[in-house]
């Protein structure tokens, strides 16, 4: 069974300042890795995606990759009220999109 | 305006009865995917579809069925022999793995099953 692993939380963080979460992953062959936010009672909404080693940014989230650790993680830089949430990390596991999730890490910013 | 509809938002079953729930797509995607979500868990693939006519059981396929008639179209058969069928049900679809590299998948926006 291929497996995704994330803290589950609640990660607190003060407004204004950086939330970083964490996902490994099993499969050593997968190849194309994902970041889902959902809100309490909402579908999950697809926020960044990675598949080279390094770090993608986009606006205040940045993704970063590193497939020899088999770790994937997420930073969200000048945290907001608004980004209190669960963040779903999923990595793709076969050639036609199949995804496996993991759990979600609740993110908890404070005011 | 595209995108994936879910209906109905909120569905109510007794015990012993079968209920079907809708998922639309208008993103002209090969793809389309039903996931459960339980209170507090990560999302469990119940069943998938790659063309028309063709579909795959996930892990949680037990007392699930499912259709795949037209491109735009899966809907997802809760049955009596599903035991534990509360639970917050997600459609999602993408463009199929072989046309593309990405494959990210959206979401509709659920289905909440209670059981009474």
């Amino acid at each position: 069974q291929k497996e995704v692993e994330q803290n589950s939380g609640p990660l607190s963080v003060p407004e204004g300042a950086i939330a970083s979460l964490n996902c490994t992953y099993s499969d050593r062959g997968s190849q194309s890795f994902f970041w889902y936010r959902q809100y309490s009672g909402k579908s999950p909404e697809l926020i960044m995606f990675i598949y080279s080693n390094g770090d993608k940014e986009d606006g205040r989230f940045t993704a970063q990759l590193n497939k020899a650790s088999q770790y994937v993680s997420l930073l969200i830089r000048d945290s907001q009220p608004s980004d209190s949430a669960t963040y779903l990390c999923a990595v793709k596991i076969d050639s036609w999109g199949k995804l496996q999730f993991g759990a979600g890490t609740q993110v908890v910013v404070t005011p | 305006d595209g995108g994936i509809t879910q209906s109905p938002k909120y569905l109510f079953r007794k015990e012993g009865q079968n209920v079907t729930l809708s998922c639309e797509q208008n993103l002209n995607h090969d793809a389309m995917y039903w996931y459960r979500q339980d209170p507090g868990q990560g999302l469990r693939l119940i069943y998938y579809s790659q063309i028309v006519n063709d579909f795959q059981k996930g892990d949680i396929a037990e007392g699930y069925s499912v259709s795949r008639e037209k491109k735009e179209s899966f809907p997802l058969t809760v049955t009596s022999a599903q035991k534990n069928p509360t639970a917050f049900y997600l459609c999602a679809s993408s463009l199929s793995g072989r046309l593309s590299v990405y494959n990210e998948q959206f979401f509709g926006p659920g289905t909440r099953l209670t059981v009474l």
